[in-house]
């Protein structure tokens, strides 16, 4: 257990419409990074927030967007959902910036399915 | 472009054996290379981190290595168990907030 916790665990959806995921970091982490991984395919960075304003950002949409709460929890939106956004999404947390040597840990993931 | 490749893209071995990972990658400027283990549906879990000044680190029966003037790196498993049966990540931090993610070589231990 990483002490990461991500909800829901799965969910489907159709074109077009918004999803929201959610993701309790480890305590005393203020760093939370999303992530999507396609199947069979690595993780792609989304973007990271650090002490609720966001750090940096990977090639994804501006549709894609996030939000980072006080107590370091975080929220990733995905709006006008499109078919290849059908993947697992996943939170790391982290109790600085992932630049340095400090460990990343994972929540199980949220599986999204876009129909 | 930074890149992380890893090969092989799949594996099968008997339990009780030994197997080597592969991982080169074009990232520049480096900080540093972890490898992860991933379980199918699962999120990934941390099995070394390695600096540009380490060659080699260890985590039980997983060995990584780092040789940072070729950009490789490899992962060790020896004695292999089933429960050894995953998806394994190698990733590169590129000094800023970004991390490049390999596709992963599956493995799957038979008995």
């Amino acid at each position: 257990e990483t002490g990461v916790t991500q909800s829901p665990t799965h969910l489907i959806k159709t074109r077009g419409q918004q999803v929201t995921l959610r993701c309790s970091s480890q305590s005393g982490h203020n760093t939370v990074s999303w992530y999507q991984q396609a199947l069979g395919q690595g993780p792609q960075f989304i973007f990271q927030y650090y002490r609720e304003e966001e750090n940096g950002r990977g090639n994804f949409p501006p549709r894609f967007s996030g939000l980072q709460f006080p107590n370091y929890s975080s929220e990733l939106n995905v709006n006008a959902l499109e078919l290849d956004d059908s993947a697992l999404y996943l939170c790391a947390s982290s109790p600085g910036l992932a630049d340095n040597t400090g460990e990343l840990f994972f929540g199980e993931g949220s599986r999204l399915t876009v129909l | 472009k930074n890149q992380v490749e890893q090969s092989p893209q799949s594996l099968i071995i008997l339990e009780g054996k030994n197997c080597t990972l592969q991982c080169n990658y074009t990232v520049s400027p480096f900080s540093n290379l972890r490898w992860y283990k991933q379980d199918t549906g699962r999120g990934p879990v941390s099995l070394t981190i390695m600096t540009f000044s380490e060659n080699t680190k260890s985590n039980g029966r997983y060995t990584a290595t780092l040789d940072a003037d070729t950009k490789q790196s490899s992962l060790h498993i020896t004695a292999s168990q089933l429960s050894d049966s995953a998806s394994y990540i190698c990733v590169v931090s590129d000094s800023s907030y970004k991390l490049i993610f390999g596709s992963g070589t599956r493995l799957l231990v038979r008995p």
